[in-house]
């Protein structure tokens, strides 16, 4: 059973404009939310994180939003650029378990 | 400026072999953590650390065993590695606190043939 669950392998957007990356999980007990961001050869890089009890993190052009009844959360990124072309993976952790759950990743390419 | 070194960037090695993978971390941090990344299945976790000589399992440690002797230092072991651990293995680092970020290495591509 997956827990957390990103549904678009891939995403590609113009550059400057809004890339809109999605993020499904099904336990109720996940508090903490994060968005990491892989390039090729490199290892995941944190990106933004936001805790269940918010419903909106920012960071210059990066945007997280939770919607906790739909178990829902998505990254914005605002305006794109081509260097933000990488593997996005959302995680979830919760507060006793000290480990995160990690989604399948999503390809965004920003095309110039 | 941070550091997670994995041994390895590409391993190449034979069915039945036993393989150590091997991980520092240079920021002092309690957690050790190993996953493992496959296309379609994203980051799955292996085994991770909370101190010295502690390990708990995760989510697919079959097949894997692993060792932390030193704080800085977290190794898997495939102690008789088969095709289907042919992999990129991904080894990272937290502070104890609860929903601290991970700092990863750069990865170790493993093959298996």
């Amino acid at each position: 059973d997956q827990q957390v669950k990103q549904n678009s392998p891939s995403l590609s957007v113009q550059e400057g404009r809004i890339s809109i990356l999605n993020c499904d999980y099904t336990n109720s007990m996940f508090d903490y939310f994060l968005w990491y961001k892989k390039y090729p050869a490199e290892g995941p890089t944190f990106l933004i994180s936001i805790s269940s009890i918010k419903d909106k993190n920012e960071d210059g052009r990066f945007t997280v939003f939770l919607n906790k009844s739909a178990k829902h959360l998505s990254l914005h990124i605002v305006p794109s650029q081509p260097g933000d072309s990488a593997v996005y993976f959302c995680a979830a952790s919760t507060a006793n378990a000290g480990k995160s759950t990690f989604g399948d990743g999503t390809t965004l390419t920003v095309k110039p | 400026d941070v550091k997670v070194t994995q041994s390895s960037r590409y391993l190449v090695k034979r069915t039945g072999e036993k393989v150590f993978l091997e991980c520092v971390q240079d920021m002092d941090h309690e957690n050790m953590f190993w996953y493992r990344q496959d296309p379609g299945l994203g980051l799955r976790l292996i085994y991770f650390s909370y101190d010295v000589k502690m390990k708990e399992k995760g989510d697919i440690p079959e097949g894997y065993s692993v060792s932390r002797e030193k704080k800085e230092r977290f190794s898997l072991i495939l102690e008789s590695a088969s095709t289907n651990q042919t992999s990129m293995y991904l080894c990272a680092s937290s502070f104890r606190q609860t929903n601290e970020k991970l700092f990863f290495g750069s990865g170790t591509q493993l093959s298996v043939l």
